[in-house]
């Protein structure tokens, strides 16, 4: 089983559209979540930091439900810009390293 | 403030040769991690560096290796190609800080797209 795990979609929806992609990780000791920005051949980009008491900035949502192991981002109207890869990543606490998924490719459409 | 910077861009080499990646970090930054992207999946760790340490290794095998220099750029040197490490290679940089701190964002640089005929 990965250690973190995504729906590959892609997920093809409308300007305007609100979307949401979800994520699950496996390492109960996982202490610190992020969503990843990842544009075609290009580098991924820090979205934002997760938090437990759930958190928002501008367009995007970010939840975390440590119970359910689980970690959700919420799109609320999509641009066209916002077409790219979105990777869900967790690690560790006392540990640099960034466990990632697969990602969920996003496209919107005019 | 320039970000972290990779090179080469792009390499081809053939199976049994060896390849050296270079990375330089953020201004500020003293840890560098190296990342491996294969298509259609996530980056995977591979080590991360630290006063010139290896400090964190992922599942990697030995063919795997690095270097920090004491002005906190980093090579990554992979030995005996296999047609299965075409990848894009990823560096990351971040601030000392980990442990039993809140981790630091890492920076990524562009990467090194590796393609091994």
């Amino acid at each position: 089983r990965k250690e973190v795990e995504q729906d590959p979609g892609p997920f093809n929806v409308p300007e305007g559209a609100t979307v949401a992609f979800n994520c699950t990780y496996s390492n109960s000791a996982s202490q610190s979540f992020f969503w990843y920005r990842q544009d075609c051949r290009k580098e991924p980009k820090l979205l934002m930091s997760v938090y437990s008491s759930g958190n928002e900035d501008g367009r995007f949502t970010a939840q975390l439900n440590r119970a359910s192991q689980y970690i959700s981002l919420l799109i609320r109207d999509s641009k066209l810009s916002d077409s790219a890869t979105y990777l869900c990543v967790v690690n560790t606490y006392n540990t640099d390293k960034l466990i990632f998924g697969t990602g969920t490719r996003l496209q919107v459409f005019p | 403030d320039a970000g972290v910077t990779q090179s080469p861009t792009h390499l081809i080499k053939t199976r049994g040769q060896q390849v050296t990646l270079r990375c330089s970090p953020k201004s500020g930054h003293d840890t560098v991690s190296w990342y491996q992207q294969a298509l259609g999946q996530g980056p995977q760790f591979i080590f991360q560096y630290y006063e010139e340490e290896e400090r964190q290794r992922g599942n990697f095998p030995d063919r795997f290796s690095g270097h920090q220099f004491p002005n906190y750029s980093s090579e990554l040197n992979v030995n005996a190609l296999w047609l299965g490490d075409s990848a894009l290679y990823l560096c990351a940089s971040s601030p000392e800080g980990q442990g039993v701190k809140e981790p630091n964002e890492q920076f990524f640089g562009p990467g090194t797209r590796l393609t091994v005929l």
